[in-house]
């Protein structure tokens, strides 16, 4: 049984660093073919894609978010952290994290999602 | 950068068969895409990947009555005898350049 969950604080002040921590279990991210997303949601909005990182460790980020964006993943403890540098009120949504399995190379697992409160 | 185009709204009565409509741009008209579900409160739910030949591969667990099939740069998503649980947005997925992009979503309401 596959499943994600993601951790991290429900609020963060301005200018602050986002950390968030997707815990999986069900799958191993070594497995080759293997994917990690995350995708975020304004409240009342469309879904954004925001990163994913691969088995191999390869990072792939949005155009528009890169220079704040760090993804990374830890297979012993099944996780996979993503860094938001600079947050502010516009960042605020419920941030998900979602296997890309390798037989559908898109997100077929979702996590139930955090939200993210950005106070000014 | 592939662009995804999805109408914002659609409407269905109980029983009926309604088909939703992602748009990719030309340079990715041949590509895939995943559909998926979004019901109101909860986390999104992948249905299907469909080809751009019109073959699909959808989730478990997803009822028979969804279903996906292609057109040039239009990939549907059918739903068939509409449930009042199919009232949810609807969000079509693409990849391509190394990033991923989501369509606006289309929210249907069930009538």
């Amino acid at each position: 049984q596959v499943t994600l969950r993601e951790s991290g604080p429900a609020v963060v002040k301005a200018t602050q660093t986002l950390s968030l921590t997707c815990t999986f279990s069900g799958f191993s991210l070594g497995t080759s073919g293997m994917c990690v997303s995350w995708i975020r949601q304004p409240p009342g909005r469309a879904l954004e894609w925001l990163a994913l990182i691969d088995w191999d460790d390869d990072k792939y980020y949005s155009e528009s978010l890169r220079t704040r964006l760090t993804i990374s993943m830890d297979t012993s403890k099944n996780q996979v952290v993503l860094t938001m540098t600079n947050m502010g009120p516009v960042d605020t949504g419920t941030y998900y994290c979602a296997r890309v399995g390798w037989s559908t190379s898109y997100p077929d697992y979702w996590g139930q999602g955090a939200l993210v409160t950005v106070s000014s | 950068q592939p662009v995804v185009t999805q109408s914002s709204s659609a409407s269905a009565s109980l029983g009926s068969t309604v088909k939703l409509t992602c748009t990719l741009n030309s340079d990715y008209s041949g590509h895939i895409v995943a559909w998926h579900q979004q019901q109101p409160g909860k986390a999104p739910r992948y249905l299907m990947k469909l080809e751009g030949d019109g073959s699909s591969n959808k989730g478990s667990g997803v009822p028979a009555r969804f279903s996906g099939s292609t057109s040039g740069a239009d990939r549907y998503l059918t739903i068939s005898d509409v449930q009042s649980e199919d009232e949810a947005d609807y969000y079509c997925e693409t990849w391509g350049s190394n990033s991923r992009v989501f369509g606006g979503g289309t929210k249907l309401t069930v009538l």
